[in-house]
């Protein structure tokens, strides 16, 4: 089945970009599919930051959605020598502190069927 | 784009049926049947519990079901384990290609 692994630093400056990879395991990225990032601050609820669009096959390739809420902030991409892809979120603050998780949101439905274990970040100076 | 409104918490005794309700707007949860449940045990990751309001995936129980009614999704979890004991989040599709959770209920058995 689709493992996914996210990895990088686990702090970061204030005003610094939080990088972060997935690792995608058993599944190609380069398959239609949506990949996602979903983060969870310290003792509260998840929080949908967006997902990328990837098919080697579409003229649509690369499309991103982003929560509004952070869109300015933030840039998905995916890299398919390596089968993973990745989140920046830039200009960070004390608020952006949590478990980042990647996932697979399905390619046929709205919701999240694979995630990744998740990975804290906090963001200190 | 605002959270959907779950409870804090949920009791119930084993054996017990409990229900968390999840309430959006005709943007999300109202205006589209693509609603799922997550549960989340302590520090692991969200599991898919129910999709499309009323799905679920293979090996899901069949105690967990979800329904919905105008703006209120619903899980109901049936004939409670101790295992059961978890946050469970809400999700709706909320138009344009995004997506939002609800701010998360905690589940105990008593």
């Amino acid at each position: 089945q689709v493992q996914l692994q996210e990895s990088g630093p686990g702090l970061v400056k204030p005003s610094d970009t939080l990088s972060l990879t997935c690792g995608v395991s058993n599944y190609s990225v380069s398959s239609s599919n949506w990949w996602g990032w979903i983060r969870q601050p310290p003792g509260k609820g998840l929080e949908w930051i967006g997902y990328i669009y990837y098919s080697g096959r579409t003229l649509y390739s690369g499309t991103t959605y982003y929560n509004p809420s952070l869109k300015s902030r933030v840039t998905m991409s995916v890299d398919t020598s390596k089968n993973q892809f990745s989140l920046k979120l830039s200009s960070v603050t004390a608020m952006d502190t949590a478990v980042y998780y990647c996932a697979r949101k399905d390619p046929s439905g709205w919701y999240f069927d694979y995630w990744g274990q998740g990975t804290l970040v906090t963001v200190s100076s | 784009q605002s959270a959907l409104t779950q409870p804090a918490s949920v009791s119930g005794s084993p054996g017990q049926s409990i229900t968390i309700s999840c309430t959006g707007t005709s943007s999300d949860v109202g205006g589209h049947d693509l609603v799922s449940w997550y549960q989340q045990h302590p520090g692991k990751a969200p599991q898919l519990m129910i999709y499309e309001v009323t799905k679920r995936p293979s090996g899901v129980s069949n105690r967990f079901s979800g329904s919905k009614s105008a703006n209120t999704a619903s899980l109901t979890i049936s004939g409670l384990q101790a295992e059961d004991e978890a946050d469970y989040y809400c999700c709706s599709y909320a138009g344009s290609s995004t997506m939002v959770f609800g701010g998360g209920t905690k589940l105990t058995v008593l």
